[in-house]
């Protein structure tokens, strides 16, 4: 079985600061890591992910994040972040073989973001 | 356009009435999920399809039953003997592996 744990429930920042959304996971077997974004009364679109090869992944919109294997991690990153990135960001892994688990997701608690001008 | 239908986007009903939530998607997918959100607790797994004609539960699937009789539709009835149906569903559809979940504009389920 797997376990994600985002690390801060919420994570107020000013406009133009740096952030870092932390995501930290527990699993028997090798994982798949997604980065998903939920505005106010919508569902959830995907941010990024890491399947395999260079362990930073980047989306079109400035977030980053780096698969650390050692540290069981998958921290969410942006240089400067804008009014409009104020969302609920969700952590969430997939076994990448066969077995029980295989296709579900597990998702951490989720991150609020809130970013003030 | 191809995407995923939640239908209602509010839905209120009164305690002790069994509830169907409609799930539809033209992305011609084969796996299709339901998840429940409450506040600080992510996303939870109800039910989940891989096939039409088959679902398994999830990891909270008391109270909860699916259908998947065609491969567009995974309708979700919330059923009295859920205990605390009040949250904000989800359904997901994905294709193949390694693919990505793609989720629903949701709805919010709200018993009085």
């Amino acid at each position: 079985a797997q376990s994600v744990t985002q690390l801060d429930s919420q994570v107020p920042v000013f406009e133009e600061a740096p952030v870092e959304l932390r995501c930290n996971y527990s699993s028997s077997v090798s994982v798949y890591l997604f980065w998903y974004v939920q505005y106010p009364n919508q569902g959830l679109q995907l941010l990024l992910k890491y399947l395999s090869g260079s362990t930073l992944v980047e989306s079109i919109n400035g977030f980053e994040a780096e698969f650390n294997k050692s540290q069981t991690s998958f921290h969410l990153r942006k240089p400067s972040v804008h009014i409009s990135d104020t969302a609920e960001y969700f952590c969430a892994v997939t076994p990448n073989a066969g077995g029980t688990s295989y296709g579900k997701l597990t998702f951490g608690q989720g991150t609020i973001l809130t970013v003030h001008p | 356009d191809g995407g995923i239908t939640q239908s209602p986007k509010y839905l209120f009903r009164k305690e002790g009435q069994n509830v169907t939530l409609s799930c539809e998607q033209n992305l011609n997918h084969d796996a299709m999920y339901w998840y429940r959100q409450d506040p600080g607790q992510g996303l939870r797994l109800i039910y989940y399809s891989q096939i039409v004609n088959d679902f398994q539960k999830g990891d909270i699937a008391e109270g909860y039953s699916v259908s998947r009789e065609k491969k567009e539709s995974f309708p979700l009835t919330v059923t009295s003997a859920q205990k605390n149906p009040t949250a904000f569903y989800l359904c997901a559809s994905r294709q193949g592996m390694p693919d990505t979940q793609y989720f629903g504009p949701g709805t919010r389920l709200t018993v009085l």
